[in-house]
């Protein structure tokens, strides 16, 4: 079974503090992402990972980064948090290649910005 | 713009009823979609998918159908039950050689409740 952690569950933090996000996943995955779901917004892509220490800009990388040391693991770093970053986060992992689109998800972070 | 459209924010079918949700897409280069099902407090989980090169792929319960003329796919569950009520989601795929990866774009999502 693929299993896909995310550190916390819940955070709130405060404007202006950094933020780090991570997620873990156990199954060899060369892909990984990070997405924000918001209220009638759907999932929205905001990096992309498809090899250690390589990385794509999603849909909304705007005040966010990334990290990718290994493969197993992908952070997500919010420089200085803001309230309009209150959201559902989401990592996911996929394999590479034409057969891997299937993404397996994490159970999301909850972050609120106060 | 979206790429990705959802037009029914919510769906609300009886028991043992067929449950219809539809999805748009606008991208000629997505090749690949499928289908997310998610409950509150759980990221989503895969349900099913197809390959632009068929139109219809089914699961059990679950039947994908693919119209590429018109960009437009659905989702159809028959019978319904009360622990399909969920959050759906629709992705569209588009595959980059440069990376070896496939990236998906999401539509809004479209809550079905089934109703015992």
């Amino acid at each position: 079974d693929v299993k896909v952690t995310q550190s916390s569950r819940y955070l709130v933090k405060r404007t202006g503090e950094k933020v780090f996000l991570e997620c873990v996943q156990d199954m060899d995955h060369e892909n990984m992402f990070w997405y924000r779901q918001d209220p009638g917004l759907g999932l929205r892509l905001i990096y992309f990972s498809y090899d250690v220490k390589m990385k794509e800009k999603g849909d909304i990388p705007e005040g966010y980064s990334v990290s990718r040391e290994k493969k197993e693991r992908f952070s997500l770093i919010l420089e200085s948090a803001s309230t309009n970053q209150t959201s559902m986060y989401l990592c996911a992992s996929s394999f590479s290649g034409l057969a891997g689109r299937e993404q397996y998800f994490g159970p999301g972070t909850r972050l609120t910005v106060t | 713009d979206q790429q990705v459209k959802q037009n029914s924010p919510s769906l609300s079918v009886q028991e043992g009823r067929i449950s219809i949700l539809n999805c748009d897409y606008t991208n000629s280069m997505f090749d690949y979609f499928l289908w997310y099902k998610k409950y509150p407090a759980e990221g989503p989980t895969f349900l099913i998918s197809i390959s632009s090169i068929k139109d219809k792929n089914e699961d059990g319960r679950f039947t994908v159908f693919l119209n590429k003329s018109a960009k437009h796919l659905s989702l159809h569950i028959v019978p319904s039950q009360p622990g399909d009520s969920a959050v759906y989601f629709c992705a569209a795929s588009a595959f980059s050689h440069n990376t070896n990866a496939g990236k998906s774009t999401f539509g809004d999502g479209t809550t079905l409740t089934v109703k015992p």
